[in-house]
């Protein structure tokens, strides 16, 4: 399976700031997702990250909160603009090669803001 | 739509003892079903999945998993718990195409020395 990296793998941030999020594949892939994960939870999908086109984002989910990008098809980042407290969460990149392949996950960004 | 539930939120067994956990789905079509572990400050790692064919699949780990059609179930099992099993454990419903995941809430997995 792929090999997912991502960047960084943890930061604390101060309230009204914004951190990108970098994911790395080692090979091209199909569909590159974001996710979400709150202390405690379980996996929220923010948005699926198209190459050369604006990424589809999910219900409760909007681009000038988490603007993404994915300029190829090994690489995508995620930005989370003016952070709050309630953005501390683990934010985790995953991807899909092909169909009937199961989505393989990087080790995520734990984010924390004061 | 499509969603998953994990009855139980937390399990405790020792080491050495059998281990089941359970998933249940809701989809329209015939599912393809996942389970992933997540260990302690790691991101998810996928056990095992299930597309067609033979119900019962081999995981990695020693974990398998059982898809019965008529329960709408995909319980994780393994017959010997060992120590670094402990983790979280999420089970999850997808589409053909790798899209439209949905997780369910996860259990908790502790595990006794």
């Amino acid at each position: 399976s792929a090999v997912i990296s991502q960047k960084p793998s943890r930061d604390i941030c101060q309230r009204g700031t914004s951190l990108t999020i970098q994911c790395q594949v080692d090979s091209q892939v199909t569909m590159m997702f974001w996710y979400r994960q709150q202390p405690g939870q379980s996996l929220t999908l923010i948005a699926t990250a198209n190459q050369g086109s604006e990424a589809t984002y999910e219900s409760g989910f909007v681009i000038d909160k988490f603007p993404i990008s994915r300029p190829n098809l090994t690489f995508s980042t995620l930005t989370v603009s003016n952070m709050s407290p309630e953005d501390s969460s683990i934010y985790l990149c995953s991807v899909s090669g092909a169909r009937n392949q199961p989505q393989h996950f990087g080790d995520g960004t734990r984010l924390s803001i004061l | 739509a499509q969603s998953v539930t994990q009855p139980d939120i937390h399990i405790t067994v020792s080491e050495g003892a059998s281990l089941e956990l359970r998933c249940n789905y809701s989809y329209g079509a015939t599912p393809y079903l996942f389970w992933y572990v997540q260990s302690p400050g790691q991101g998810l790692q996928l056990l095992l999945k299930y597309f067609s064919g033979d119900t019962l699949v081999q995981g990695i780990k020693g974990f398998e998993a059982e898809f019965k059609r008529s329960q709408s179930s995909f319980n994780l099992r393994k017959p010997s718990v060992h120590w670094s099993d402990a983790a979280e454990y999420f089970c999850a419903v997808g589409e053909p195409s790798g899209q439209n995941f949905v997780f369910g809430p996860g259990t908790r997995l502790s595990v006794l020395p």
